[in-house]
């Protein structure tokens, strides 16, 4: 079973909009982290924003904030004001607890966000 | 930019060659991991060490090997080369590779197996 879906493959958004990519993950750990992730088409893959699990409050960065829904298990990335630089591939991705002290980040397959001018 | 360094950028081989992958991590952190992205299996990781030791294994295969140096240096040694082995691979590294921890990537290396 997937852990981590992005169920849009590709999206197109109007600058300026406000653009929300989508992400639902799967875990049984009580303790987990939520990351989202841009890569450009230049392919170097830029850390944006991180959600802890036991976090009370969804979190911010810039323009970037994190719809986080527990008893739902999304974590979707709201974009506000979408520039033309932030066209690019978003990935989200999940690391579970300490679970044999294993800190890998599982990744969703990615949402290719395209703005349009 | 992250502070993640890796050579090479580019990558260009035959089958059955072995290459190595080379990066250093951010100024202070202790871990470094390893990841593959292709256009078949998407991300995958790969391995992870901490302090030089390996800390946590993935789907790596066992043409490939990796360590950690006393200066935190990592190097991905990849052998008997295969055209399925061309992809992105990204090292990443964090503080202390602990559960709230970021990891930051580098640009990766683009490695092309012919």
């Amino acid at each position: 079973a997937q852990k981590i879906t992005q169920t849009q493959p590709g999206m197109f958004v109007q600058e300026k909009e406000a653009v929300t990519l989508d992400c639902t993950y799967d875990t049984s750990d009580p303790s987990y982290g939520l990351f989202w992730y841009k890569q450009p088409s230049s392919g170097e893959m830029i850390f944006l924003i991180y959600q802890g699990s036991y976090d009370q409050q969804n979190a911010t960065e810039g323009r970037y904030s994190l719809n986080f829904q527990k008893a739902r298990k999304s974590a979707n990335l709201v974009i506000s004001a979408s520039q033309l630089g932030d066209s690019a591939m978003y990935f989200c991705a999940m690391r579970e607890g300490y679970m044999d002290s294993n800190y890998q980040l599982i990744w969703g397959a990615g949402t290719k966000l395209i703005i349009k001018p | 930019d992250s502070g993640v360094t890796q050579t090479p950028k580019h990558l260009i081989t035959a089958t059955g060659q072995r290459v190595t992958l080379r990066c250093s991590p951010r100024s202070g952190d202790l871990s470094v991991y390893w990841y593959q992205q292709s256009l078949d299996q998407g991300l995958q990781f790969l391995i992870q060490y901490y302090n030089g030791e390996e800390r946590a294994k993935g789907n790596i295969l066992e043409r490939f090997s990796a360590q950690q140096f006393p200066d935190l240096h990592s190097e991905l040694n990849l052998s008997s080369l295969e055209l399925g082995d061309s992809a992105l691979y990204f090292c990443a590294s964090s503080e202390a590779g602990g559960d709230t921890d970021t990891q930051y990537f580098g640009p990766g290396t683009r490695l092309t197996v012919l």
